[in-house]
């Protein structure tokens, strides 16, 4: 099984600042025969399900504000807020589904306004 | 509109059984895996399992398998996550989800609470 590891488990970062979560995998995601990298961010908020925001490791889903940004490859990952809102409170998740149809979260990073 | 429509809440107790829903509209439910994501009071996303209504062919995690059995009746569009005795530990927000456009979940249910107390 790959397994998912997120850093830092949670950070609190001030109105208009940048927020970073790191996501690593325990092997790659990489598909050579595609060049593409099988991996998601998930944001959630109390109360609600996941929302899907970056897939493909760096591509935005259709609505995702361009405050959110993924790169990475292989097997160390980040999800960049360039600036948080008030509306980005949440907890984030990576994703592999480099092994589709199985696949696994990571524990989740917590983002709160400092 | 795309949807994944969760069955309600359930309060059960330890050692009865049950099966939950998900009906999706939308999309040509037969050609997309369909998952079931777990998670417990204040922690993260598991995932549980995966159905391919199209032939019926069920994945589960190694966590799972052999605690829940994943199905699916593609004659009403809908997948189904079932318990034969429930724990306490069974208490948790059940999510499924499927992936459209990528493996990755895009679709989510509402979710469906479950709460096993004696």
């Amino acid at each position: 099984d790959i397994v998912m590891t997120q850093s830092p488990d949670s950070l609190a970062v001030s109105l208009g600042e940048r927020a970073t979560i790191n996501c690593k995998s325990s092997q790659s995601v990489l598909y050579s025969s595609n060049n593409k990298n099988y991996l998601a961010w998930y944001q959630q908020k109390p109360g609600q399900p996941p929302k899907l925001l970056i897939y493909w490791a760096s591509t935005r889903e259709s609505g995702v504000p361009d405050r959110f940004s993924g790169s990475g490859s292989g097997t160390d990952f980040t999800l960049t807020i360039s600036s948080l809102q008030a509306e980005d409170v949440a907890v984030y998740y990576c994703q592999q589904y480099y092994s589709t149809p199985l696949t696994t979260f990571g524990p989740g990073t917590k983002v709160d306004i400092k | 509109e795309v949807q994944l429509v969760q069955s309600g809440a359930e309060v059960k107790k330890p050692g009865e059984s049950l099966k939950i829903s998900c009906k999706g509209s939308g999309y040509s439910f037969t050609s997309y895996w369909i998952g079931w994501v777990r998670q417990m009071p204040g922690k993260g996303l598991e995932w549980m399992g995966i159905i391919y209504p199209g032939d019926s062919d069920t994945r589960y995690s190694p966590s799972f398998q052999g605690q829940v059995t994943i199905s699916a009746d593609k004659s009403i569009s809908t997948a189904y996550l079932q318990w034969s005795s429930l724990k306490a530990s069974d208490t948790a927000m059940y999510y499924c989800a499927v992936g459209l456009r990528t493996d990755a979940f895009d679709i989510w249910g509402q979710g469906t609470m479950v709460t096993v107390s004696s």
